[in-house]
């Protein structure tokens, strides 16, 4: 199976930040990545798949990049509501697996 | 509007089973590759396993630690996704989502999950 490796697994930042989010996979897995935001007590939102493509309605101040084995979630100016947990997903090779989760809290 | 409504977790012994049900509408179902995602409490999120659509053939994959337990399979004239779990353990306790995953309806890579259903093993 694939591991995807995320990092880091918490951070604290302020609003207004720029934080970035990277995933590795153990083994190639072209542009079939994608990231999600949870929020407590609610269903994974998506917010960019295969790598780099915005999810419509998503604010563009998020971005995603890679391909490969290395990826990276941007969000350029941290809002109030981006408070969450972040998670990648990979899509190329079944069995998907997710990364582990990173937590992003207010400092 | 997309709805996935689950239903049929609860409480239930080590050792035992429990069938998951997922009503879905608003999109075309039986076109959908269909997977279910859990997570256990304080925990990340975990692939369990897919279904492909009867048209892609059908067939299904899981998680290596559910495989041989759990079955996934799909009524599209009720359009209704299904998790069969048997043998349950304790590390099963976890909310399970149903998701149309990251699959591709028409020209659309769509992404829907359902608010999840609680599933809780336990003596």
């Amino acid at each position: 199976d694939i591991q995807m490796t995320q990092s880091p697994s918490s951070l604290s930042a302020s609003v207004g930040d720029r934080v970035t989010i990277t995933c590795r996979a153990s083994q190639g897995i072209s542009n079939g990545l994608g990231w999600y935001q949870q929020k407590p007590g609610k269903a994974p939102k998506r917010l960019i798949y295969v790598a780099s493509s915005l999810q419509s309605g998503v604010p563009s101040r998020f971005s995603g990049s890679g391909s490969g084995t290395e990826f990276t979630l941007t969000i350029t100016s941290l809002q109030p509501e981006d408070f969450a947990t972040y998670y990648c997903l990979q899509h190329n090779t079944y069995p998907w697996t997710f990364g582990q989760g990173t937590k992003v809290e207010v400092k | 509007e997309v709805q996935l409504v689950e239903s049929g977790g609860g409480l239930v012994e080590p050792g035992g089973s429990l069938r998951l049900s997922c009503a879905a509408s608003g999109f075309t179902f039986s076109d959908a590759w269909m997977t279910w995602v859990r997570q256990a409490p304080g925990k990340g999120l975990e692939w369990v396993g897919r279904i492909k659509s009867k048209s892609d053939g059908g067939t299904t994959d899981y998680a290596a630690p559910v495989k041989g337990r759990f079955t996934v399979s799909r009524d599209d004239s009720k359009n209704t996704l299904y998790l069969q779990m048997n043998s349950l353990k304790t590390e099963d306790t976890a909310v399970y989502y149903c998701t149309a995953l990251n699959t591709i309806l028409g020209a659309t890579r769509v992404d829907y999950w359902g608010q999840g259903t609680l599933v809780t093993v336990s003596s």
